[in-house]
């Protein structure tokens, strides 16, 4: 079964730093791109990075960039978002997301979501 | 950046209608990528869509995805309970990739 399951969301205050983890199964995940969207409470979705299969190149939204960082480790199936220097618009549901086929392509397979809290 | 833009912001049908949903981009979306999502509480979004008019993988021909120009519309034939949800519509075609801001489909 083709599956993506989030993991590392939790609280933490202004300034600090979380790492969120997405572990893959059931495709092959090294020749996958590999993405992270965000949800706000309230709000729609928001695509945040997304790394290439092959190249391993990355893509940030600018109000990301700077301090976020996306990874993979295709040894062990894992995608990662190092968030750093958080703020209270981060707060958000975070999805990883899985492309179709082709680099630009559409996200065919979701996660359920890992939820971070930025607050005092 | 592309902005894309969804109305109406909620669409009041009974099941068994016919529910119309839009997209507008303010540029030309590259080579129609174009997908729409499916997004109920508490799940993950689901893919219905891509490349303006193709259907995913299991998704019922009840959805269908049309384009003209920078207008893209989602149509549902006849609703079903389980459809009744959020709709998003996003371009992957040019970063950064972007999302419309939603159509709710609620239950009249």
């Amino acid at each position: 079964e083709v599956q993506l399951l989030e993991s590392g969301g939790g609280l933490v205050q202004p300034g600090g730093s979380l790492r969120l983890s997405c572990a893959a199964s059931g495709f092959i995940f090294s020749s996958s791109v590999m993405s992270w969207v965000r949800q706000a409470p309230g709000k729609g979705l928001e695509w945040v990075s997304t790394i290439s299969g092959t190249s391993g190149s990355t893509d940030y939204a600018d109000s990301v960039k700077g301090r976020f960082t996306i990874s993979r480790d295709t040894s062990k199936n894992m995608l990662y978002l190092q968030m750093n220097s958080l703020r209270a618009e981060d707060t958000a549901i975070y999805y990883c997301a899985k492309g179709r086929f082709y680099a630009l392509d559409a996200f065919d397979i979701w996660g359920q979501g890992t939820m971070a809290t930025v607050s005092s | 950046e592309i902005v894309l833009t969804q109305s109406p912001g909620t669409l009041s049908l009974s099941p068994g209608e016919r529910a119309t949903l839009s997209c507008r981009a303010s540029q030309s979306v590259s080579s129609s990528y174009l997908a729409w999502y499916q997004h109920k509480p508490g799940q993950a979004p689901r893919l219905l869509i891509y490349g303006a008019s193709s259907r995913a993988t299991g998704i019922s021909d009840r959805f269908s995805g049309s384009v003209s120009e920078r207008d893209f519309s989602l149509t549902i034939s006849s609703l079903e309970p389980e459809d009744f949800a959020v709709y998003y519509c996003q371009q992957y075609g040019r970063s950064p990739w972007t999302f419309g801001q939603g159509t709710k489909v609620e239950i009249k």
